[in-house]
């Protein structure tokens, strides 16, 4: 099974901080996704990657940045973090670009910025 | 641009009973696929089943099963049998042969099953 690991839970910040969130899959997926999950809104695509140090702008970048130094590895970065970035972020990858590919998620960190 | 829609943001059902969740999205493709994902409280969304528009047979995986009518571009997701562990957000994705992979989700359906 496909294990993708998000290295926080839950996590606590202050304005202004700069935040990493770290995400690492198993499987040697081509592809990896930050999304941020806020009620009645669904899921919205912050950034993909499809390749080391490759990465695209998804719905909502502001704010964000990424990285993608490994393959297996995939970070998402709140340069200054401030209050309504307070959410859910899942991280999720797929083995290639294929339209059949399901996205395997890791458990998502609710991180809450103060 | 695609656009999927979930009109049920709550819903509720019988254990051991049947409930259908919505879902219609909006596409000029004529190639994609449509998935059910299931995340349960403080859990892991995962896959429950998935649907490649060329194909007329609806998909089934045990309990789950869907009612894909590609004319009306509806998707909708029924679940027999329900239940407690079925109780979770449900969200319905898209996937176009366009969008390099790049999924198009619903707001979720927050489906409770009472005991």
């Amino acid at each position: 099974d496909v294990k993708v690991t998000q290295s926080s839970r839950y996590l606590v910040k202050r304005t202004g901080e700069k935040v990493f969130l770290e995400c690492v899959q198993d499987m040697d997926h081509e592809n990896m996704f930050w999304y941020r999950q806020d009620p009645g809104l669904g899921l919205r695509l912050i950034y993909f990657s499809y390749d080391v140090k490759m990465k695209e702008k998804g719905d909502i970048p502001e704010g964000y940045s990424v990285s993608r130094e490994k393959k297996e590895r995939f970070s998402l970065i709140l340069e200054s973090a401030s209050t309504n970035q307070t959410s859910m972020y899942l991280c999720a990858s797929t083995y290639d670009w294929g339209p059949n590919q399901p996205q395997h998620f890791g458990d998502g960190t609710r991180l809450s910025i103060l | 641009a695609q656009t999927v829609t979930q009109s049920q943001p709550e819903m509720s059902v019988q254990e051991a009973e049947t409930v259908t969740l919505s879902c219609t999205y909006d596409t000029s493709e004529s190639d994609y696929y449509l998935f059910w994902y299931k995340q349960p409280p403080s859990r892991q969304m995962i896959l429950v089943i998935r649907q490649e528009a060329y194909k007329q047979q609806n998909a089934t995986e045990n309990r789950f099963s869907v009612n894909f009518q590609k004319a009306a571009k509806s998707f909708s997701l029924k679940i027999s049998d329900s239940q407690l562990g079925d109780a979770a957000m449900y969200f319905c994705a898209y996937i176009g042969d366009t969008n390099a992979g790049k999924s198009t989700f619903g707001d979720g359906t927050t489906l409770t099953v009472k005991p």
